[in-house]
C-alpha cells in the first residue's frame, strides 16, 4: 500500500537549518511529483513547495522562497525539504503529499494530493 | 496570486442534515479544485478532485459542484464521522493555495 513517512522534525533555534525527509513506498516513486504542506498549531493548511516527478521543476510559496529547498533522491525513493534561516513562524507540522493524477481520453489529468504522510513537527524556538 | 476563501468558517448541524460549504476563488480558475477532510490530529484526506469527482472510497453522501468561481462541497446527510475541518485547494498551477477551512460539528 502507498506509504509516506516523514522524519527529521524537532526543536531548532531561529536562524538555524533543518532537513526533513519523506520516505515513500508502495508505488513507483519516479512517476510522481510531491508537495510539502505545513500546518501551524491551531491553523489551516499552507502549501510550501512542489517538485516535479523528474526533479526538473520546483515551485515555492513566497513565505519560504530563498530559504527552503525541495529535492528528491529517486534511487532512495525519498523526498527532502532543506530549511534554512528558520523563523518562529515556520513552526508547524510538515506533511509530504503525493501529487496524484489519472489518465482518461483527454490524457494526463492531475487530481490533487491523493496520499499524505503523518507529518513531522518542527518547532523554531530559542 | 489567486486567493481562496471559504464560507462559513464553521457550522454546527444535526445528524442527517444537509450541509453545504462554499469555496470561492478570487479569479476564474480551471476545474482543478480539490476538497480535503482533516480530523483532529490526523493528516488531510482527499475527498473530491476536479471539482466533482469522488476519490476512491469516499462515501456517496459527499458531492462537489461548481458555479462560476464558486465551488461547493455538500454532505447530503451529516454523520457523526463527518466531524472535521474541510479545506478546498486549487491545484492547476503554483501557488497551490488552500482555503482557510470550514469546521463542521454536530449540534
Amino acid at each position: 500500500q502507498v506509504q509516506l513517512v516523514e522524519s527529521g522534525g524537532g526543536v531548532v533555534q531561529p536562524g538555524r537549518s533543518l532537513r526533513l525527509s519523506c520516505a515513500a513506498s508502495g508505488f513507483t516513486f519516479t512517476s510522481y511529483g510531491f508537495h510539502w504542506v505545513r500546518q501551524a498549531p491551531g491553523k489551516g493548511l499552507e502549501w510550501v513547495a512542489f517538485i516535479q516527478f523528474d526533479g526538473t521543476n520546483e515551485n515555492y510559496a513566497d513565505s519560504v522562497k530563498g530559504r527552503f529547498t525541495i529535492s528528491r533522491d529517486n534511487p532512495k525513493d525519498t523526498l527532502y525539504l532543506q530549511m534554512s534561516s528558520l523563523r518562529a513562524e515556520d513552526t508547524a507540522v510538515y506533511y509530504c503529499a503525493r501529487d496524484g493524477y489519472f489518465y482518461d481520453s483527454n490524457g494526463y489529468n492531475p487530481k490533487g494530493n491523493d496520499y499524505w504522510g503523518q507529518g513531522t513537527l518542527v518547532t523554531v524556538s530559542s | 496570486d489567486i486567493q481562496m476563501t471559504q464560507s462559513p468558517s464553521s457550522l454546527s448541524a444535526s445528524v442527517g442534515d444537509r450541509v453545504t460549504i462554499t469555496c470561492r476563488a478570487s479569479q476564474a480558475i480551471t476545474n482543478y479544485l480539490a476538497w480535503y477532510q482533516q480530523k483532529p490530529g490526523k493528516a488531510p484526506k482527499l475527498l473530491i478532485y476536479a471539482a466533482s469527482t469522488f476519490q476512491s472510497g469516499v462515501p456517496s453522501r459527499f458531492s462537489g459542484g461548481r458555479s462560476g468561481t464558486d465551488f461547493t462541497l455538500t454532505i447530503s446527510s451529516l454523520q457523526p464521522d463527518d466531524v472535521a475541518t474541510y479545506y478546498c485547494q486549487k491545484y492547476d498551477s503554483a501557488p497551490f493555495t488552500f482555503g482557510p477551512g470550514t469546521r463542521v460539528d454536530i449540534k
